[in-house]
C-alpha cells in the first residue's frame, strides 16, 4: 500500500524559506499516471492547493503562492519537495503532501505542521 | 479562479439520521469534475467521492454523490457514530484546484 511521508523543519524563521520533502513508498513516484502536490491546511481552517508536479519536473502552481514557491522532483529517491520563500506567520500551516490522479487527491500523508515565528 | 461555497456550516445530527451536504460552485464545474473528503480532527483528508458521484476505493456505499453544473450534494443515508467529522468539496474542472470552507457534521 502507497505512503507518502511529509518531513521538515516544524519551526521557520519569518522571512526565511521553508523546504519540506515527502518520501513516497509503495508506489513509484516517475509513473506517468499521477502529479504529486502539495497542499496546506492552517490551523482551524480550510485546505489551500499548493502547487503539482510530474515526474519529469513540469510543474503548476497556485497563483496566490506562485511567486515564493517552487517545486522539484527526485526519481532516484523516490521523493519530491517544496520550497516557500519569504515566509510569514500566515504561511504557519499543516503540509501534506499527496499523490494527485485525474484531478482529485487520492492519497494523502499524514501531514507536518510547520510554525512560522521567530 | 472557481469559488466554492459549502452549506450549512455545521449540521447537528443524530447516529442513524440522514445527512445532506451541499456545494455551490461559482461557475460551473465541467465533466462534474468535483470530489468530496471526510476529516477527522488531528487526521489527513480522506477522499469519498470523485467525479460528483463515484465512491473511492473502500468508501462505505451509505455516501454517496450527486449534481451537476453548479449544485453538488453529498448524502450520508445513515450515520454511523464514525462519519462526525469536516466534509470538503473541491473542483479539478479548472485549475487552481479550490476547495470549499467545509462542512461539520456534529452529533446532535
Amino acid at each position: 500500500q502507497m505512503q507518502l511521508q511529509e518531513s521538515g523543519p516544524g519551526l521557520v524563521k519569518p522571512s526565511e524559506t521553508l523546504s519540506l520533502t515527502c518520501t513516497v513508498s509503495g508506489d513509484s513516484i516517475s509513473s506517468s499516471s499521477y502529479f504529486w502536490v502539495w497542499i496546506r491546511q492552517p490551523p482551524g481552517e480550510g485546505l489551500e492547493y499548493i502547487g503539482s508536479i510530474f515526474y519529469i519536473g513540469s510543474a503548476f502552481y497556485n497563483p496566490s503562492l506562485k511567486s515564493r514557491v517552487s517545486l522539484s522532483i527526485d526519481t532516484s529517491k523516490n521523493q519530491f519537495s517544496l520550497k516557500l520563500t519569504s515566509v510569514t506567520a500566515a504561511d504557519t500551516a499543516v503540509y501534506y503532501c499527496a499523490r494527485q490522479g485525474s484531478g482529485y487527491f487520492q492519497q494523502w500523508g499524514l501531514g507536518t505542521l510547520i510554525t512560522v515565528s521567530s | 479562479e472557481i469559488e466554492l461555497t459549502q452549506s450549512p456550516g455545521t449540521l447537528s445530527l443524530s447516529p442513524g439520521e440522514r445527512a445532506t451536504l451541499s456545494c455551490r460552485a461559482s461557475q460551473s464545474v465541467s465533466r462534474s469534475h468535483l470530489a468530496w473528503y471526510q476529516q477527522k480532527p488531528g487526521q489527513a483528508p480522506r477522499l469519498l467521492i470523485y467525479d460528483a458521484s463515484n465512491r473511492a476505493t473502500g468508501i462505505a456505499d451509505r455516501f454517496s454523490g450527486s449534481g451537476s453544473g453548479t449544485d453538488f450534494t453529498l448524502t450520508i443515508s445513515r450515520l454511523e457514530p464514525e462519519d462526525f467529522a469536516v466534509y470538503y468539496c473541491q473542483q479539478y474542472s479548472k485549475s487552481p484546484e479550490t476547495f470549499g470552507p467545509g462542512t461539520k457534521v456534529e452529533i446532535k
